[in-house]
This record gives structure tokens, C-alpha cells and sequence, in this order.
């Protein structure tokens, strides 16, 4: 089965410049989360999506920071314009079953913003 | 909110025991417990459910208190491959759906790095 896929793996840009993140989740996963983890710190969640609906946005920058799950599968998270407090690992995760509650997450998307 | 992990570190030698704990102010509805090696993704370990259980995956166990809001992961008998940043995710309940059913939504502490060394 294969997993979370996220790209691009690393990014670097200047402050103000606009970035997208994308994330493809376990086929067949309902619910998709986007998480920014800073160093050292664990991961926040910034929006979650079951199917192609948002669940919860609540963290979400939304002067800044837009995603969108069209068709109920991939997903993008944009960043527009950046700020340098925006560096972090963006990471996205899947989840299938209510029940087991285990998420499954991608390998990140890291963001340097100069 | 954010629950409380404790320490924020350990080091340890291989074959010795480790308890990291995660606290919350609030009622729980669930604990998780992730491991996060340098790099890589977090990788879920276990799920404890309000009721108090304990549960244990090889070597590695946890318990849940419920009246206290309180979570531990022991490690016992640590091996190098049990390095890396351990995360409690809570949850104080399920999330309802406008258009039925429910979600589940993890708060994620800051972390607790432990280091094995041979």
C-alpha cells in the first residue's frame, strides 16, 4: 500500500513570495489533515478535511494561508505571501477509519522562507 | 489546548528503562502516542481510550489515567532503534459532521527527545 505523498520535499523562498504544497493520502483515506511542525516543536494543526469538506479551519492563517481538497482526494496548502515565522515542516496525514484513529502521515514538505 | 509532556529529553543507555508522561488540564477522550525519528514522519505507536487501559506493543507500553488526565509511555529495556521524539496526541472527544457522522482531531504536546546510546 503505498503512503502519504507530499511534494516538493524541500523549498526555499523569500519573504513575501508564495509557495503550494501538495499531498496525495492513502487511497481510500476520508480525512486529510495539513500540521506545521516548527524545530522543536510538535506538529499544529492547520486544517482538516473529511472527504472534500473542511472539518476544521480554526488555525488556519487564512490571510495568508489557503488549502483546498478538490474531488475529495489530493490536496494543496498555499502560502501567499510568506513570512519568515512561516519556515516549518508542513505535514500532511490521512486517516481512514474513525475507529482506529491512527494517522498516517507523509514525509513533510520543509520551507525555508529568507 | 496543548497537553504537557515531560521531560523534554533523555538519554539513556541501551537496556535501560524509560517513562515519558503527557498531561492535560482538560477531560480526555483519547490519547495517542507517535514516534518521530530525525527527518522522517511520525509513526503512530499506540491508541489508549478513556477507561483507564494500559497497552503494550513489544517493549513498549503505556497507560492512561482518566481521573487524572495523565498518560505515560514506558520503554523498557531500550534498544538504539527506540531514539528519536516521542509526541502524545490528545483528543477530548469526537469531532460531529454536519452531514452525520464524526471526526477525530489530534492536539499534539511538544515533544519529548530520547536518545539510546550503545
Amino acid at each position: 500500500e503505498a503512503g502519504v505523498a507530499q511534494s516538493p520535499r524541500y523549498k526555499i523562498i523569500e519573504k513575501r513570495q508564495s509557495v503550494a504544497f501538495w499531498c496525495n493520502p492513502i487511497s481510500g483515506h476520508a480525512t486529510l489533515y495539513w500540521y506545521q511542525q516548527i524545530l522543536g516543536q510538535g506538529p499544529k494543526l492547520l486544517i482538516q478535511f473529511q472527504n472534500n469538506g473542511v472539518v476544521d479551519d480554526s488555525q488556519l492563517p487564512k490571510d495568508r494561508f489557503s488549502a483546498e481538497r478538490l474531488k475529495g482526494v489530493d490536496s494543496t496548502l498555499k502560502i501567499q505571501p510568506a513570512k519568515l515565522e512561516d519556515s516549518a515542516v508542513y505535514l500532511c496525514a490521512s486517516s481512514s477509519s474513525i475507529n482506529t484513529g491512527e494517522l498516517f502521515f507523509g514525509e513533510g514538505s520543509r520551507l525555508t522562507v529568507l | 489546548q496543548q497537553p504537557v509532556q515531560s521531560p523534554q529529553a533523555v538519554i539513556l543507555r541501551e537496556g535501560e528503562d524509560a517513562v515519558i508522561n503527557c498531561s492535560s488540564s482538560k477531560a480526555l477522550y483519547s490519547v495517542h502516542w507517535y514516534r518521530q525519528k530525525h527527518g522522517e514522519a511520525p509513526v503512530f505507536l499506540m491508541i489508549l481510550l478513556k477507561g483507564g487501559e494500559q497497552k503494550g506493543h513489544d517493549k513498549i507500553s503505556a497507560s492512561f489515567n482518566e481521573k487524572k488526565q495523565q498518560s505515560s509511555l514506558y520503554l523498557t529495556a531500550s534498544q538504539l532503534s527506540y531514539s528519536g521524539t516521542y509526541f502524545c496526541g490528545t483528543e477530548r472527544g469526537l469531532i460531529p459532521l454536519t452531514n452525520s457522522g464524526s471526526a477525530r482531531q489530534l492536539t499534539f504536546g511538544s515533544g519529548t527527545q530520547l536518545t539510546v546510546l550503545p
